[in-house]
């Protein structure tokens, strides 16, 4: 089974600390994804990455950026942390470049509280 | 995009079976349906995945009209363990954006 792991499962931190939520994957897969959970909202795409090195704005980019330098290992960067990014992280993989219909596989997530 | 509307909830019983059913009126020729599971305090799960008539694996069937502008996720004899939010979504692969996961359906199993 595909094991996408996400580093922190609660997290709390400051107004305006950097925060940096870590996901790696071991399936080889080619694309991952960052999306935020909000009650009511459902989950809203921030971020996402066809290859190494390679990202492309979600839905919900603003304040937020992304790093990937290894094909396993996804990062989500908050540079200055805000109240209102308060929220549920999920990051995801998907094997094929490009095709996006392929089936996703979710970590638990992470719940983060910016005070 | 495909736009999506589901229930906000539904209630059953343990043993009954559910339907959960998703309009998507404005479908593309090229778009697949998909349906996720989650459980609280963890990541969707993929569930099914049609793209017209009826498809069916060990965890639930997918029924697809002709005009496909809805579908219906059918779990037979619903347990409290299925107690989840199903998600529906629509789209053909071409871009990561079309995976709007929406609010999905609260599904409650009572005993």
């Amino acid at each position: 089974d595909v094991k996408v792991t996400q580093s922190s499962r609660y997290l709390v931190k400051r107004t305006g600390e950097k925060v940096f939520l870590e996901c790696v994957q071991d399936m080889d897969h080619e694309n991952m994804f960052w999306y935020r959970q909000d009650p009511g909202l459902g989950l809203r795409l921030i971020y996402f990455s066809y290859d190494v090195k390679m990202k492309e704005k979600g839905d919900i980019p603003e304040g937020y950026s992304v790093s990937r330098e290894k094909k396993e290992r996804f990062s989500l960067i908050l540079e200055s942390a805000s109240t209102n990014q308060t929220s549920m992280y999920l990051c995801a993989s998907s094997l094929i470049p490009g095709y996006t219909n392929e089936k996703l596989f979710f970590g638990s997530g992470t719940q983060l509280s910016v005070l | 995009l495909a736009k999506t509307t589901q229930p906000i909830s539904m209630d059953s019983y343990e043993g009954q079976e559910v339907n959960i059913t998703c309009s998507h009126n404005n479908i593309a020729t090229n778009d697949y349906i998909t349906w996720y599971q989650q459980f609280p305090s963890q990541g969707p799960r993929f569930i099914i995945q049609g793209y017209k008539t009826k498809v069916t694996n060990e965890v639930a069937s997918l029924f697809i009209p002709a005009d496909r502008k809805s579908s219906t996720l059918s779990l037979p004899r619903v347990s409290l363990s299925d107690t989840a939010v199903y998600y529906c979504l629509v789209g053909d692969g071409g871009s990561a954006r079309q995976l709007t996961f929406g609010s999905g359906t609260q599904l409650t199993v009572l005993p």
